[in-house]
């Protein structure tokens, strides 16, 4: 089982709202993604959590602020967005050692 | 400047032609290479990886990795119209394994 789930699937906010986008594995994989994507563009690597310590942070605006709780979830919370952050978030788990990432289905962030 | 490099397409072939898909890479100690395959709207999907020079099959996809002329490619024998959709190519960073570095993704139609 190589799943990865995300919610919501679709998310709407203002620029003064806050929200979270939540990502779950189970399958005991140790490091954990956020990319964000725009359309016809590859994943662009946000944050990576390692053993649940944050290990790279590709000096993403800290109105974005990623959290892991424990080994299978991950969160990323949402603050005074702009338009231009609207895009598709994300999340992927690595399995072993050539590297490999799961990516889940995504949610489609849309600022207004 | 690290980079992978892939013709954007669209690349066309017939339903049951053969598609190749080409990938270049610069560093030369990359080790680890995937093919991801993207539906429009949808996340990337894992479909191939490989590491070590030569062929890996599975089903009807062939990944071909040549380290001394740093290419990758994915072949895909029987082409059906499903397998239209984009296809990225990810290598693993040599400087930072928890890293990929993204091709811009190859656009495949497969035609009826």
């Amino acid at each position: 089982d190589t799943e990865v789930t995300q919610t919501p699937k679709h998310l709407v906010m203002g620029m003064t709202n806050k929200k979270s986008l939540k990502c779950e594995q189970h399958m005991g994989h140790r490091a954990m993604y956020w990319y964000k994507q725009k359309a016809k563009k590859p994943p662009e690597l946000m944050f990576v959590y390692s053993y649940e310590k944050l290990s790279i942070n590709e000096s993403v605006p800290s109105r974005f602020s990623p959290e892991c709780p424990n080994s299978s979830l991950l969160n990323l919370h949402l603050h005074a967005l702009q338009p231009e952050d609207s895009a598709l978030y994300l999340c992927a788990s690595r399995l072993g050692q050539a590297g490999e990432q799961f990516f889940g289905p995504g949610t489609r962030l849309t600022v207004l | 400047q690290k980079e992978v490099e892939q013709n954007s397409g669209p690349l066309s072939v017939p339903e049951g032609a053969i598609a190749s898909l080409n990938c270049t890479y610069s560093d030369r100690g990359s080790q680890s290479f995937f093919w991801y395959r993207q539906y429009s709207g949808k996340s990337p999907e894992l479909i191939m990886f490989i590491y070590s020079n030569g062929d890996k099959e599975d089903g009807r996809f062939t990944a071909q990795l040549n380290k001394a002329s740093q290419y990758v490619s994915l072949l895909i024998r029987d082409s059906q119209p499903s397998d239209s959709a984009t296809y990225l190519c990810a290598v693993r960073s040599p400087g930072n394994n928890r890293k990929l570095i993204w091709g811009l993704g190859t656009s495949l139609a497969v035609n009826p």
